[in-house]
C-alpha cells in the first residue's frame, strides 16, 4: 500500500550507541518531517525537508541529524545515543500547504 | 511562537453517546489550518478532520465535526454516537498558512465504555 513506511518498529539502544531510523514514502511528497512524542507532550519536530537536498531543524533537533537524497527517503540519525533520547519516533510527509500530513507507524526507541 | 493547549488528559464516553474535546490555540496570524488526529493503541496517527481558518463553516466528517471558534481561539472536536473503535488519543495541532510544520497539542485520550 502507498503510504509512509518507517523501520524498525522496535529497537532498544546502549547508551552512546549510533543508528540510523529509516523512513520512505511513495507518495511523491515534497514535505517529509520527524518528530518524537513523549508522554503528555504531543508530538515535537526534530528536523524537517522541502525538498530533496533542503533540510531544516525544528523545536529539538540535538542530537539528531537528517538528510534528504532523494525525495523517496528522509533517514533520522543518532549521533550518540542517550537516555533523553528514549520515544516514540515519528515520519510524515504531506503535499500541498492544506493538506495534513500522513504519518509512518513509528519507531519506539529506548535507550539503556 | 504558537501554542497548542489540550485541557483534558482524559475523558470517558458511553457508547452511542456524543462526546465533545476541547482544543485551544494560541496565535497572532490571521491564516492558518487547524486539524485532529486520532491515534488508537496500533500508534498510526489518523488524520480525522481539518479546518481552514478563512472558512466559517464548521468542518464535518461522517460522526466527527467540529466547533470552530476563531475569535476565542477554540477548536473542539464533537464525536457523535461514539463507537469502541473511537477509543484512542486525540491530538489538536495547527499549522499557520506559510508555514511548513504542526504545533501538537498534549493529547486528550478517550475511553469509550460499552
Amino acid at each position: 500500500n502507498a503510504g509512509v513506511t518507517q523501520t524498525p518498529k522496535f529497537q532498544v539502544l546502549k547508551t552512546g550507541q549510533s543508528m540510523t531510523l529509516q523512513c520512505a514514502q511513495d507518495m511523491n511528497h515534497e514535505y517529509m518531517s520527524w518528530y518524537r512524542q513523549d508522554p503528555g507532550m504531543g508530538l515535537r519536530l526534530i528536523h524537517y525537508s522541502v525538498g530533496a537536498g533542503i533540510t531544516d531543524q525544528g523545536e529539538v533537533p540535538n542530537g539528531y541529524n537528517v538528510s534528504r537524497s532523494t525525495t523517496e527517503d528522509f533517514p533520522l540519525r543518532l549521533l550518540s545515543a542517550a537516555p533523553s533520547q528514549t520515544s516514540v519516533y515519528f515520519c510524515a510527509s504531506r503535499t500541498g500547504l492544506f493538506y495534513g500530513y500522513t504519518f509512518g507507524s513509528g519507531t519506539r526507541l529506548t535507550v539503556v | 511562537a504558537q501554542t497548542v493547549t489540550q485541557s483534558q488528559p482524559e475523558m470517558s464516553v458511553q457508547e452511542a453517546e456524543t462526546v465533545t474535546l476541547s482544543c485551544t490555540y494560541d496565535t497572532s496570524e490571521s491564516d492558518y489550518y487547524l486539524f485532529w488526529y486520532k491515534q488508537p493503541p496500533s500508534r498510526q496517527m489518523i488524520l480525522v478532520i481539518r479546518q481552514e481558518a478563512y472558512k466559517q463553516q464548521n468542518a464535518t466528517e461522517n460522526r466527527f465535526s467540529v466547533n470552530f471558534q476563531k475569535a476565542a481561539k477554540s477548536f473542539s472536536l464533537k464525536i457523535s454516537d461514539s463507537q469502541l473503535g473511537d477509543a484512542a488519543m486525540y491530538f489538536c495541532a495547527y499549522r499557520s498558512a506559510n508555514g511548513q510544520n504542526f504545533v501538537f497539542g498534549p493529547g486528550t485520550r478517550l475511553s469509550v465504555l460499552p
